[in-house]
């Protein structure tokens, strides 16, 4: 199976502006997390798409948000960019079965500087 | 809350020897799941092993193992047979159960160096 795909790898954007980025989960699985990844922070969570819901948010500003297509594609988007806002943003997908504890597989990332 | 701790910021290994490397969580669960992963300098995080709380029995694969104390909140990582493509920065991760989500609390890191 192919892995869990991010696009764009790379972005430069300008403070103020919004942005997308794209996530494709591993085929077959239905659950999507995004991770933000900064050196000062570390790894920190975002939020969980299941079915097109968002089923979990971390503590994060409105500005941040998310979604979740049928095909489980998701995207997340940024409004009102701030140089605090550069960092490494990772998508995970999980299968979602019965049982939890599902080992979450991550793409390579996009990696988002705000200038 | 939860919290995972890693005190080794940075540690290095000479190629074919063994690492270990440190992890303690906090959490009032009984029931959780534990993770390492592996990020090199391609910033590809990769799993590395996973632990169910529940089993007593500590996880390998291949030159991976872990030293799981439940009692003690401990979960380290053991590296045999170090190759110099282990060179990575490695995290710990709690998996924290929200609300029918899951979502991973993950340590600050630590940096390994495998020399030749």
């Amino acid at each position: 199976k192919a892995g869990v795909t991010q696009t764009p790898r790379y972005l430069i954007k300008t403070r103020g502006q919004q942005v997308t980025l794209s996530c494709s989960p591993i085929s077959g699985h239905r659950s999507v997390s995004w991770y933000q990844q900064t050196p000062g922070q570390g790894l920190q969570f975002l939020f969980e798409y299941f079915s097109e819901t968002q089923r979990n948010k971390g503590n994060f500003p409105g500005r941040f948000s998310g979604r979740q297509f049928s095909n489980s594609r998701s995207e997340m988007n940024v409004s009102t960019l701030e140089l605090g806002d550069s960092a490494l943003y990772l998508c995970a997908s999980s299968p979602h079965l019965a049982g939890g504890g599902e080992t979450q597989y991550f793409g390579p990332g996009t990696r988002l500087l705000v200038l | 809350a939860q919290t995972v701790t890693q005190s080794q910021p940075e540690m290095s290994v000479q190629e074919a020897e063994t690492v270990t490397l440190s992890c303690t969580y906090d959490t009032s669960e009984s029931n959780y799941y534990l993770f390492w992963y592996k990020q090199p300098p391609s910033r590809q995080m990769i799993l590395v092993i996973r632990q169910e709380a529940y089993k007593q029995q500590n996880a390998t694969e291949n030159r991976f193992s872990v030293n799981f104390q439940k009692a003690a909140k401990s979960f380290s990582l053991k590296i045999s047979d170090s190759q110099l493509g282990d060179t990575a920065m490695y995290f710990c991760a709690f998996m924290k159960h929200e609300g029918g989500s899951e979502k991973l609390v993950f340590g600050k890191g630590t940096k390994l160096t495998v020399n030749p």
